[in-house]
């Protein structure tokens, strides 16, 4: 089946722009996790999704990100303001959290580049 | 004390030998563990996960799970080149079931 899909696949964008990044889950997949990685980094958790209730904002960095979700099913991460420090990775996962488990299946991600 | 800690490697091992990645963790209540692969400039991709204390199989993959040690590990056996990637563990914690705990990776260079 088709997996998590991510758009756009790159996005180069100006200092001080919006940019909207989309994320569609697995079909049947409840649970949506957005996690950011730089060069070089780890992974870090931004925020994650359960329906359309976000639980868990905690790793947005600033006022400036925001994400949403509809239907249960896409999501979309909001960055205003962009600044160069926000160039990175984008990754979303999803995860059907059946038996209570919490496998998480990753899209291929979103490159960011803030001139 | 990180949460999730991995030796960042890289470990190298030949073509043919047996890698060996190890994680440890901090949650003693934690239920579930996660291996993930992640090429160079790729997503992470799940390879295996583990519930119970013990080995657990899948192809040239054993995920061994050591819950009184609180550490688990992931060996592959016959190793290629094509398995040179940087290796995340990943563990739900008891206190928030909701999100995965990710260690930093440990990066693996099979050599021929």
């Amino acid at each position: 089946g088709a997996g998590v899909s991510q758009s756009p696949s790159n996005k180069v964008t100006e200092k001080g722009k919006d940019v909207e990044l989309r994320c569609d889950p697995i079909s049947g997949h409840t649970a949506l996790y957005w996690y950011r990685q730089s060069l070089g980094q780890g992974l870090e958790f931004l925020i994650y999704f359960q329906g359309n209730s976000a639980p868990d904002k905690s790793g947005l960095p600033s006022d400036r990100f925001s994400a949403e979700r509809t239907g249960g099913s896409v999501s979309t991460l909001t960055i205003q303001r962009t600044q160069q420090e926000d160039s990175a990775v984008y990754l979303c996962a999803s995860s059907p959290r059946t038996r209570g488990y919490n496998e998480q299946f990753f899209g291929p991600g979103t490159r960011l580049t803030v001139l | 004390q990180k949460e999730v800690e991995q030796n960042s490697g890289p470990l190298s091992v030949p073509e043919g030998a047996i890698a060996s990645l190890n994680c440890t963790y901090s949650d003693r209540g934690s239920q579930s563990f996660f291996w993930y692969r992640q090429y160079s400039g790729k997503s992470p991709e799940l390879i295996m996960f583990i519930y119970s204390n013990g080995d657990k199989e899948d192809g040239r993959f054993t995920a061994q799970l050591n819950k009184a040690s609180q550490y688990v590990s992931l060996l592959i056996r016959d190793s290629q080149p094509s398995d040179s990637a940087t290796y995340l563990c990943a563990v739900n914690f008891l206190y928030n079931t909701d999100k995965l705990i990710f260690g930093t990776g440990t990066r693996l260079q099979v050599f021929p």
